[in-house]
This record gives structure tokens, sequence and C-alpha cells, in this order.
């Protein structure tokens, strides 16, 4: 089945520094890929969608200064959480969903920021 | 405004039993209905999708009915076992390009 590859799986920063996360499609193209966050014991949150060779549409209430998504290709997204601070502490999720297929998402990446 | 809700925040089964976790919606008209399994510290894992014209869906252990009329999921596992022990989410679309709305999901326990 389809795969999607996020990196790093887990990071610790200090604060007022940036973030980057990577998510990759590894068996299909992907025109559209999507940020969710989510905190202890609660449900994944739809920050922003990430779209390839466009700017991402993002949530309401969701920053899009402070959480800078690139899609330079067809199988990559980048989630840049800038300027971080201990409540961007979060577990955050990327997915992407081949054509007529359900969506796939990524093993996650647990940010810490201390 | 739209919202999604799963019965309970955990559901203690024993083993070999039928679990059986809800999910109402409210101000919604979704075109699926999907049910994903997330264990502590991973991603979600997609389980079964069930279209509004579907009123069951099901794969191996796995049973999903969708009534639209009472805007309800009922997600069962049969002849369950330890290692079914999870958060199942469920998750809403509109059809489209749109990203899924979750709910907060049900923590199942299957006891041996």
């Amino acid at each position: 089945g389809a795969v999607v590859s996020q990196h790093p799986s887990w990071v610790i920063c200090k604060s007022g520094t940036s973030v980057k996360i990577e998510c990759r499609s590894l068996d299909f193209q992907a025109t559209t890929m999507f940020w969710y966050r989510q905190f202890p014991k609660q449900s994944l949150m739809l920050m922003a969608t990430s779209n390839e060779g466009s700017k991402a549409t993002y949530e309401q209430g969701v920053e899009k200064d402070k959480f800078l998504i690139n899609h330079a290709s067809l199988t990559l997204s980048t989630l840049t959480v800038t300027s971080a601070h201990p409540e961007d502490s979060s577990f955050y999720i990327c997915s992407a969903r081949p054509p007529d297929s359900e969506a796939f998402f990524g093993q996650g990446t647990r940010l810490t920021v201390v | 405004s739209q919202k999604i809700e799963q019965n309970s925040e955990a559901l203690n089964i024993q083993e070999g039993k039928t679990a059986t976790l809800t999910c109402n919606y409210t101000n919604y008209s979704p075109a699926y209905l999907q049910w994903y399994r997330q264990d502590p510290g991973r991603g979600p894992v997609f389980l079964l999708l069930i279209r509004e014209n579907e009123k069951e869906k099901r794969k191996e252990r796995l049973k999903v009915t969708f009534d639209t009329t009472l805007k309800q999921s009922l997600f069962h596992i049969t002849a369950s076992q330890p290692a079914d022990s999870a958060t199942y989410l469920c998750a809403l679309e509109g059809g489209g390009a749109d990203g899924l709305t979750f709910g907060k999901g049900t923590h199942l326990i299957i006891q041996p």
C-alpha cells in the first residue's frame, strides 16, 4: 500500500529556534498533503492543506507566519515551526491521499520545545 | 458548528467479546466516514471507509455501519484480542481535497 514517511520522529529544540519537519509520499505523487497537530488526549486537528506549486491553505486560528509550509515537489511537503515556544510542543502528523484511495498518515513527529 | 463525538474516552472489553464503538456527528453531511486505529506515539492507520449510500462494510473481524438519518456510525470488532487494544478514531470528510475532521477517539482496552 501507499506509504507516507515523516521525519524526524521526534525533536527537542530550544525556545526561539525553528524546526523543520518533512513529509514524503514514497510511492505516489501527492499534489495535496495535509498537516495535523495532536495534543495529548485530544483529536487530530487539521492545521493546513499543503498544495504543490502554490500557497498552503491554513485553517482558522493557525498562524501562517509561524507554521511555514513548502510543497516544492509532488512527493515532499515541509512544515517549519518558526520561533518555537513551549506551547508549540505537540505531535505533528502529515497525511497524503493517492487518487481514489484512503488517506495515509506519516509516523508523526513529537516536538518538544524547552 | 460541525461536531464529531465518540461515545467514550475509554472502553474495557474482555477478550473474545465484541467491542462496539460509537461515532455521532452534527451539522455535517459527510460523503464518507472513516475509521482509523492509532497506537501511542504513532500516526493513524486506516481501517475502513464507508460511503453515505452504504449501510454496512466488513473487513475480517471489523464491521462498520453508517446511518445518515441518525448521523451515527458504529464500529464493531468481533472476537476481540488484546492486540486490538488501541485508540480508534472516527473521521469525516465532505469530499474533494479537504482534510479530515477527527473525533477525539475511543481508547479500547481488551483484557485477557
